[in-house]
């Protein structure tokens, strides 16, 4: 079956300028992930979403993103005002529930780099 | 805070072999950790969970350890193969709780040569 899907899969971008990296989730599963990969790097959280609750934004690390997870399926990761420390790729996961042990299927990533 | 540590040197062994691979993390003592397989341009893959009341795993060529009084967890490729190439990043839930934020570590790049 089809897994998760990232668009685009390549960014290059102008320092100052929005981006915004979309997730397609695996159908059917309730939770999304947010993570951020800069090289060498561990991935990062970013933002959490399951079912209709309040998103756990914890991982933000500016008020220049945001995220929004329309209709419980395809998400949004929007990026303002972009700057070069946001060079990164960016990883969007899904898993069928919320439970703190299941599997997080991930994409293959939005390469973001900032001129 | 916790922190997660892997080699971040490269691991080369000879196809065959028994390729070792270490995570070390302070400061908590989780629940279960995870490892996961990352090829390159790729996501990560999950590959193993083992739990804080299990000393080992395994999967296949596959063997997980945790010991909790270390703060340690070994990653085991027996008979490694040159497709075993990948870099593998071991996982940890947070000490703040909400456990689905996984933590990550900046993970091992293993070369298996033939």
């Amino acid at each position: 079956g089809a897994g998760v899907s990232q668009s685009p899969s390549n960014k290059v971008t102008e320092k100052g300028k929005d981006v915004e990296l979309r997730c397609d989730p695996i159908s059917g599963h309730t939770a999304l992930y947010w993570y951020r990969q800069s090289l060498g790097q561990g991935l990062e959280f970013l933002i959490y979403f399951q079912g209709n609750s309040a998103p756990d934004k914890s991982g933000l690390p500016s008020d220049r993103f945001s995220a929004e997870r329309t209709g419980g399926s395809v998400s949004t990761l929007t990026i303002q005002r972009t700057q070069q420390e946001d060079s990164a790729v960016y990883l969007c996961a899904s898993s069928r529930g919320g439970g703190d042990t299941d599997t997080q299927y991930f994409g293959p990533g939005t390469r973001l780099t900032v001129l | 805070s916790q922190k997660i540590e892997q080699n971040s040197e490269a691991l080369n062994i000879q196809e065959g072999k028994t390729a070792t691979l270490t995570c070390n993390y302070t400061n908590y003592s989780p629940a279960y950790l995870q490892w996961y397989r990352q090829d390159p341009g790729r996501g990560p893959v999950f590959l193993l969970l083992i739990r804080e009341n299990e000393k080992e795993k395994r999967k296949e060529r596959l063997k997980v350890t945790f010991d909790t009084t270390l703060k340690q967890s070994l990653f085991h490729i027996t008979a490694s193969q040159p497709a075993d190439s990948a870099t593998y990043l071991c996982a940890l839930p947070p000490l703040s709780g909400g456990y689905n934020k996984l933590i990550f570590g900046a993970g091992t790049r293993l070369a298996v040569h033939p």
